[in-house]
């Protein structure tokens, strides 16, 4: 089927460390599938974080970045330098064009430590 | 630019009970969709709409749960006979089609069945 799977958490940096939380996909039924990061601050509505809509591209956004690899089926999220205000919970996402159906991966809560 | 609102924000209900969600979308956005999200999993879909028209309801639990949009715009979503498996937060969601673009959330409502 079609899914998501990412990096368990809570993950836990120490601020100016640098992160990345893994996210590979199945799409067996999806000839061209987006890949999202959506994120939840404390207290907020899940938003977009940034989006890949072509095999090979990267995404980048507040710092963030991630490239879209068909060959590995991975989505990873990378940060150089984590802030404090980046503790949150990031769902990566398997998009389906046809219809904006979205595949959400269970979540990966990060915790910045000052 | 008013966001999605949902409401009621909480509910606490014992088995057996009915309970009914409501969403406002984004003034303008033609598409809609309802999430479940089960604590510590990411959002999974129940119903999607496009004006008034239910577009996909495949993964909506039928016998207990429906969805309707009747004038394209706001949205209810009805739990009948709630079950403890039905606790989570409901999320909803707007979008301006049904393209690939993003889609915004509202801040969702945290149902509990006792």
């Amino acid at each position: 089927g079609d899914s998501v799977t990412q990096t368990e958490g809570p993950v836990t940096v120490s601020e100016s460390e640098s992160l990345i939380i893994n996210c590979t996909y199945s799409a067996t039924s999806i000839a061209y599938p987006n890949l999202f990061w959506y994120v939840r601050y404390p207290g907020e509505g899940l938003q977009l974080l940034l989006k890949v809509i072509t095999a090979g591209q990267k995404g980048s956004s507040r710092g963030f970045e991630a490239t879209y690899n068909k060959e590995t089926t991975s989505f990873h999220l990378q940060k150089a330098s984590v802030q404090e205000s980046d503790s949150a919970v990031y769902y990566c996402a398997l998009v389906k064009n046809s219809n904006n159906r979205i595949f959400f991966g269970d979540g990966t809560q990060l915790v910045v430590k000052p | 630019e008013a966001g999605v609102t949902q409401s009621p924000r909480y509910a606490v209900l014992q088995e057996g009970q009915a309970v009914s969600f409501w969403c406002d979308p984004i003034s303008g956005h033609d598409t809609l969709y309802w999430y479940q999200q089960p604590r510590d999993q990411g959002p999974q879909l129940l119903v999607y709409f496009r004006d008034e028209a239910v577009i996909d309801n495949s993964q909506l639990p039928s016998d207990r749960f429906s969805a309707v949009r009747p004038k394209g715009t706001n949205s209810t979503l009805k739990i009948q006979s709630a079950k403890q498996g039905d606790t989570a937060t409901y999320l909803c969601a707007s979008s301006p089609g049904t393209g690939v673009y993003e889609q915004y959330f509202g801040p969702g409502t945290r149902l509990t069945v006792l």
